[in-house]
């Protein structure tokens, strides 16, 4: 499985943007960027995918360099509700793919 | 829309009791649904992956005959734990996914499961 290095943990003041790098140097050409996010005590939220092109939705953005080696989840305001942990995970378009999670990033917004 | 319940959200039992999970796509036909198992402080774990009206396939490492799965429907999968032991005490989170893999999971709000 192709695998993902994000750093342990960011901080962040509310309001400002936030910007989470992912590196994937071994992704495949049909391997998609998928993020989600965790709060404490609950399971995980889907934020983003995509698999070339730069990504909108209303929680974030997902930028995804050229060469597709890393990529960068933006929060463009940070809010409290942020604060949790964030995963980047590239999954395989077959039908029987899985996620497979692995530390993520602790983002902890201050007032 | 793409809600997944997950019911009990917290469950006490004694040594020896087997305790069923279940996991619901409310608004969605689920095509693969996955279990997973997260102890505190660390990541998510997964367990296995089901396919509705097919037997789970299980990570390795995971005794199939202490965790039985089974995917009656595509809006309902459920995960029992046998003979539960202290040790199996973790929070229990299953996810939904409709379509391919290139589509999200779904995930529940998961299952905190205590054995005494």
């Amino acid at each position: 499985d192709a695998k993902t290095t994000q750093p342990n943990s960011m901080e962040s003041n509310e309001e400002e943007p936030v910007h989470l790098p992912c590196n994937h140097s071994t992704i495949s050409g049909t391997d998609y960027i998928h993020w989600y996010r965790q709060l404490p005590s609950q399971g995980p939220e889907y934020v983003i995918h995509g698999l070339t092109s730069n990504v909108n939705n209303r929680m974030a953005s997902l930028a995804i360099a050229e060469d597709r080696k890393s990529s960068t989840l933006i929060l463009h305001r940070a809010t409290l509700r942020d604060a949790a942990v964030y995963y980047c995970i590239l999954r395989g378009a077959g039908n029987t793919d899985k996620l497979i999670f692995g530390t993520g990033t602790r983002l902890q917004v201050f007032p | 829309g793409a809600v997944v319940s997950q019911h009990p959200s917290w469950v006490i039992c004694k040594s020896g009791t087997s305790v069923k999970i279940e996991c619901r796509s409310l608004d969605f036909q689920a095509t693969t649904m996955f279990w997973y198992r997260q102890f505190p402080k660390q990541s998510l774990m997964l367990m296995a992956t089901s396919n509705e009206g097919s037997k789970a396939t299980y990570e390795q490492g995971v005794e199939k005959d202490k965790f039985l799965i089974n995917h009656a429907s595509l809006t309902l999968s459920t995960l029992t734990v046998t003979s539960a032991h202290p040790e199996d005490s973790s929070f229990y989170i299953c996810s939904a996914r409709m379509g391919t893999a290139a589509q999200p999971q779904h995930f529940g709000d998961g299952t905190r499961l205590s054995i005494l």
